[in-house]
């Protein structure tokens, strides 16, 4: 069974500018996370989707937006870049949505706002 | 939130029993506890869960005492390959409400030869 998908792997954007990052969870799973990984904060819990909506948000801004398509495949947004956005984004799929759910990850992507 | 609080680092030797610690003293009732292990440049990769008392797989052991403040990840004869960052997941909220997922900030293993 193939694992979780993110897209692309590196990026490269300027202040100011917009990015979308695209995750496929693994075949079946329904819910989908995304984590913010700095080496100065750590890893940080964003957003998870079940269903197409939205069930939990992390502290961040509103810049950061997520959705999730009815194949369950999800898409992170981040508008207005700043520079302490660069970071590791990694996504994370489980079967269902709920407590006591082992999660797989993906191998991120890398995004470095210059 | 459910805090958790790890050892930065941690070093061993090859061939001996590697135990993290994590404490998380605003659990909440329903809240799983899970481990994660990580390499450089590669999502985190599941270990092992539990919700209280003692869990064990192929790879790991997860002690979890009665008042469920801290939990213990323990590896039997590391090796080499399992230098590593570990982390502490807690959940918190019961399934189908609003949880927020809090890992820790992570144990550096680093196994000698």
């Amino acid at each position: 069974k193939a694992g979780v998908t993110q897209t692309p792997r590196y990026l490269i954007k300027t202040r100011g500018q917009q990015v979308t990052l695209s995750c496929s969870p693994i075949s079946g799973h329904r819910s989908v996370s995304w984590y913010q990984q700095t080496p100065g904060q750590g890893l940080q819990f964003l957003f998870e989707y079940f269903s197409e909506t939205q069930r939990n948000k992390g502290n961040f801004p509103g810049r950061f937006s997520g959705r999730q398509f009815s194949n369950s495949r999800s898409e992170m947004n981040v508008s207005t870049l700043e520079l302490g956005d660069s970071a590791l984004y990694l996504c994370a799929s489980s079967l269902v949505y709920g407590q006591g759910d082992e999660q797989y990850f993906g191998p991120g992507t890398r995004l470095t706002v210059t | 939130l459910a805090k958790t609080t790890q050892p930065i680092s941690m070093d061993s030797y090859e061939g001996q029993e590697v135990n993290i610690t994590c404490s998380h003293n605003n659990i909440a009732t329903n809240d799983y506890i899970t481990w994660y292990q990580q390499f450089p440049s590669q999502g985190p990769r599941f270990i092992i869960q539990g919700y209280k008392t003692k869990v064990t797989n192929e790879v790991a052991s997860l002690f979890i005492p009665a008042d469920r403040k801290s939990s213990t990840l323990s590896l039997p004869r590391v090796s080499l390959s399992d230098t590593a960052v570990y982390y502490c997941l807690v959940g918190e909220g019961s399934s189908g409400s609003a949880r927020q997922l809090t890992f820790g900030s992570g144990t550096q293993l680093t196994v000698l030869p």
